[in-house]
């Protein structure tokens, strides 16, 4: 059985780049869509993008500027980067696994979320 | 983007309840509607896929219906397992979308 556990600083300083890693046990990384999910305190649920495990990338155009995402499948495990945080980037962090067969679309496995504070 | 509006926000139930959750989107999503369950502190689980496919594993109590903007999510007969918060997502547009969610408490 497939499990995603998020890894990384619960605190990132203002303009600093929050970096978040997921590691995915029980299962190998290829042939999916890995994708970063986050939900700010008190909102719905915001998709920030996915990487391929041949690496090609796909990004929320809100994000876009700041997001880069990458695949060491070395290690199973896949990353965030968010450059120059603010406040506003204060959120519980998922990571999923989006399939491109079985589930079309859906996010058929979670982390249980990382959550990061963005304060000085 | 494509915008989700569930409704309603929040409800009351009891246990054996029938309970059904509505999804619109802002223009057609075809059948590409799909909902979650979430625990605080747990992660998201997928219920349904493509509109009404069953995840494997979930109880059939759970069903979905619906196209094109306007979706449901039926509960059968609520369990106290069901006590949650759920979620319907697009995943038609290239930028996937979430509905603001629906908290299911006990009445």
């Amino acid at each position: 059985q497939a499990q995603l556990q998020e890894s990384g600083p619960e605190l990132v300083r203002p303009s600093e780049t929050l970096s978040l890693t997921c590691t995915v046990s029980g299962g190998s990384i290829g042939s999916y869509y890995w994708t970063w999910i986050r939900q700010p305190p008190g909102q719905t649920l915001e998709w920030i993008g996915y990487i391929f495990y041949n690496g090609n990338t796909n990004y929320n155009p809100s994000l876009k500027s700041r997001v880069t995402m990458s695949v060491d499948t070395s290690k199973n495990q896949f990353s965030l980067n968010l450059s120059s945080a603010t406040a506003v980037d204060t959120a519980v962090y998922f990571c999923a696994r989006q399939s491109l067969l079985a589930t079309p679309g859906a996010f058929d496995l979670w982390g249980q979320g990382t959550l990061v504070t963005v304060s000085s | 983007d494509i915008q989700m509006t569930q409704s309603p926000s929040s409800l009351s139930a009891s246990v054996g309840d029938r309970v059904t959750i509505t999804c619109r989107a802002s223009r057609s999503v075809s059948g590409s509607l799909n909902w979650y369950q979430h625990k605080p502190g747990k992660a998201p689980r997928l219920l349904i896929f493509s509109a009404s496919s069953l995840q494997s594993g979930v109880p059939s109590r759970f069903s979905g219906s619906g196209s094109g903007t306007d979706f449901t999510l039926t509960i059968s007969s609520l369990q106290p397992e069901d006590f949650a918060t759920y979620y319907c997502q697009q995943s038609y547009s290239n930028i996937r979308t979430f509905g603001q969610g629906t908290k299911v408490e006990i009445k």
